[in-house]
């Protein structure tokens, strides 16, 4: 089976603007999770999909944004975009009950200037 | 709230020499779960092991083995005969029971990470 892919692999923007990252789990994975990493903050879960549906949240501010689709497939999207948003962004995929293991993708690495 | 700690930061071998990355936990669900990952330079998060809070029988795969004491909330990892590839950041993670309600769906609380170096 292909493993988690994420697009784009490195993106610089400029403060103010917006972004979207895009996560496509593992085939028969309905459950996609993202988190940030941060040298300071380390790994830090933004929030969970599951069938289309937020199911889970983490203490982020409410300019990051995510969706699935119909397919599993994930977006994350950071609006106004600030310095301190500069982070590799990892997605996971799991079937989505509590006890199955999450398989990551490579990361996105967004740098903010 | 659940928390994950990996007091060690740093960690230097030389090849060859047994490693072994601590972890410990708090968590006041009865049922959870218990992960390591390892981090190389590429970025990806490679899973290693999952554990359950009901199995704390110990585990050996090739040169490494887990370590699971409920009573002491630790989840030690053991790298036996390092060698160079397994340079990387290792990271111990906690989900809790999804039953206990949507605060738990889809989260892992990580540790810092423990970096370790194998020099040749």
């Amino acid at each position: 089976k292909a493993g988690v892919t994420q697009t784009p692999r490195y993106l610089i923007k400029t403060r103010g603007q917006q972004v979207t990252l895009s996560c496509s789990p593992i085939s028969g994975h309905r459950s996609v999770s993202w988190y940030q990493q941060t040298p300071g903050q380390g790994l830090q879960f933004l929030f969970e999909y599951f069938s289309e549906t937020q199911r889970n949240k983490g203490n982020f501010p409410g300019r990051f944004s995510g969706r699935q689709f119909s397919n599993s497939r994930s977006e994350m999207n950071v609006s106004t975009l600030e310095l301190g948003d500069s982070a590799l962004y990892l997605c996971a995929s799991s079937l989505g009950r509590g006890r199955d293991t999450q398989y990551f993708g490579p990361g996105t690495r967004l740098t903010v200037l | 709230a659940q928390k994950v700690t990996q007091a060690q930061t740093e960690i230097s071998v030389v090849e060859k020499e047994d490693v072994t990355l601590d972890c410990v936990y708090e968590t006041r669900d009865t049922t959870y779960y218990l992960f390591w990952y390892k981090q190389p330079p590429s970025g990806e998060l490679v899973f290693l092991i999952r554990r359950n809070s009901f199995d704390e029988q110990n585990e050996i795969s090739g040169r490494y083995s887990w370590n699971f004491q409920k009573s002491t909330s630790s989840f030690n990892f053991t790298i036996t005969a390092s060698q160079v590839v397994d340079s990387a950041v290792y990271f111990c993670a906690l989900s809790e029971n999804s039953n206990a309600g949507g605060t738990s769906y889809g989260k892992l609380t990580f540790g810092q990470g423990t970096i370790l170096t194998v020099h040749p």
